[in-house]
């Protein structure tokens, strides 16, 4: 009821191609789904986030698409790049409390 | 330059000692949050506090101690009672008590334990 299943683990994408980080959630109160980006030995960033009565939410090279009948979101990296090798995280979260999922880490092949 | 301070970035002690994490914000925000994260694990919640004098255990809080004397500033003690507290640990802020919508991070305390 609590848990945000995040995948893939990890994740290997060509420089140029999309990358795409799914997550599920399984409790309907929540009502916010930001996503957070981690560079090794730093705290995470905000990156991107989206509210449930929009299907998709776009910023540059990164978009979340949300899926409320199905409790799912995702993210996807366009034109991925060298510089976007990192842990994603994705998150829910209400008034009340935020689960993060447990993390991809992707890399990007120059 | 608004943001969130946490000190030091390594920190390294021996079992049995216990260690305070610092953690210092400017952003004049009312919440604090402490995380530990573990390879695999993501993001787990040791303890927050929604306003000054006041905190609420997290999903992991055994072995830990926390104090809100000021708003700017939430220390975290890892006490010795704590059995496994090699970690990253990280510090969050949020804008309003009683939100979680957008929190935001230290750049983390790596804390060895031998």
């Amino acid at each position: 009821q609590q848990q945000v299943k995040q995948s893939p683990q990890s994740l290997i994408v060509q420089k140029g191609g999309i990358s795409i980080i799914n997550c599920a959630y399984e409790n309907t109160a929540f009502d916010y789904f930001p996503w957070y980006q981690q560079f090794p030995g730093k705290g995470p960033a905000l990156l991107i986030a989206i509210r449930p009565d929009v299907s998709e939410k776009k910023e540059g090279r990164f978009t979340i698409s949300f899926n409320k009948s199905a409790k799912q979101f995702s993210l996807h990296i366009m034109d991925s790049q060298p510089g976007d090798s990192a842990t994603y995280f994705c998150a829910a979260s209400n008034v009340d409390k935020i689960i993060f999922g447990k993390g991809t880490r992707l890399h990007i092949l120059p | 330059d608004g943001g969130i301070t946490q000190s030091p970035k390594y920190l390294f002690r021996k079992e049995g000692q216990n260690v305070t994490l610092s953690c210092e914000q400017n952003l004049n925000h009312d919440a604090m949050y402490w995380y530990r994260q573990d390879p695999g694990q993501g993001l787990r919640l040791i303890y927050y506090s929604q306003i000054v004098n006041d905190f609420q255990k997290g999903d992991i809080a055994e072995g830990y101690s926390v104090s809100r004397e000021k708003k700017e500033s939430f220390p975290l003690t890892v006490t010795s009672a704590q059995k496994n507290p090699t970690a990253f640990y990280l510090c969050a802020s949020s804008i309003e008590s009683g939100s979680n919508y957008e929190q935001y991070f230290g750049p983390g305390t790596r804390l060895t334990v031998t």
